[in-house]
């Protein structure tokens, strides 16, 4: 099975730095991926984390302690169109598996 | 093209109707998924196709039936359902093996039981 934990709602600034933490304890382990979902529209990929260490992609940046079942999302230079729900799934197999993914947590950026 | 396509975008039906929702994706990705996702809750995993092939049945129920016509196709047809399967119905698509693989998901199918 999988204990996936997320904070449920998270406010921050346009322009600011913002952090949405996961962990996770799963029965197996090969990765995590997080996935952006605006309201109203389909999820999408931004990263998948195998090793452990921070990778960085433009704005976004993921890490991972693999030791710790745990996870970050970093968002730098917070823009309006950031407001959305932030998927982490830990995955445990290989192949065509499907993803479980957390709660989510709901970014809200004021002005 | 990286677009997963969902028919349609709304459906409404009732107890006794029979009805179809159908994914498309011309990515030829091997694996192919349907999730449903009720109001602020994550997708939940339903069946994932590997090859054309039933892989995974996450336990749904058998008012529930997904078909893989082709390597293109997702079909989940519905029948006898209840008001409390009005979800958000997503399809999405990877490639298989080795994995993991980023999904592809469509825009889902906002569906309402009356």
């Amino acid at each position: 099975g999988q204990n996936i934990d997320q904070p449920t709602e998270m406010t921050a600034t346009e322009g600011a730095i913002v952090q949405i933490n996961c962990t996770y304890q799963t029965s197996g382990f090969n990765g995590l991926f997080w996935y952006q979902q605006h309201a109203g529209e389909a999820p999408t990929f931004l990263s998948y984390n195998v090793l452990d260490g921070l990778e960085e992609k433009g704005r976004f940046s993921s890490f991972l302690s693999r030791s710790k079942g745990y996870s970050y999302l970093l968002l730098k230079e917070l823009q309006m169109k950031d407001s959305a729900s932030y998927l982490c799934a830990p995955h445990s197999g290989g192949g065509a598996d499907g993803l479980t993914f957390g709660k989510g947590t709901h970014l809200i950026i004021q002005p | 093209d990286t677009e997963v396509t969902q028919t349609p975008k709304h459906l409404v039906m009732g107890m006794t109707n029979k009805k179809s929702l159908k994914c498309e994706q011309h990515m030829g990705h091997r694996a192919m998924y349907w999730y449903k996702q009720k109001a602020k809750k994550p997708p939940e995993l339903m069946f994932v196709y590997s090859y054309e092939k039933l892989s995974i049945n996450e336990s749904v129920p058998s008012r529930f039936s997904p078909e893989c016509p082709n390597s293109s196709l997702l079909n989940l047809h519905l029948h006898a359902l209840q008001p409390e399967d009005s979800a958000l119905y997503l399809c999405a698509s990877s490639q298989d093996y080795p994995g993991p693989y980023e999904q592809y998901f469509g825009p889902g199918t906002r569906l309402t039981v009356t």
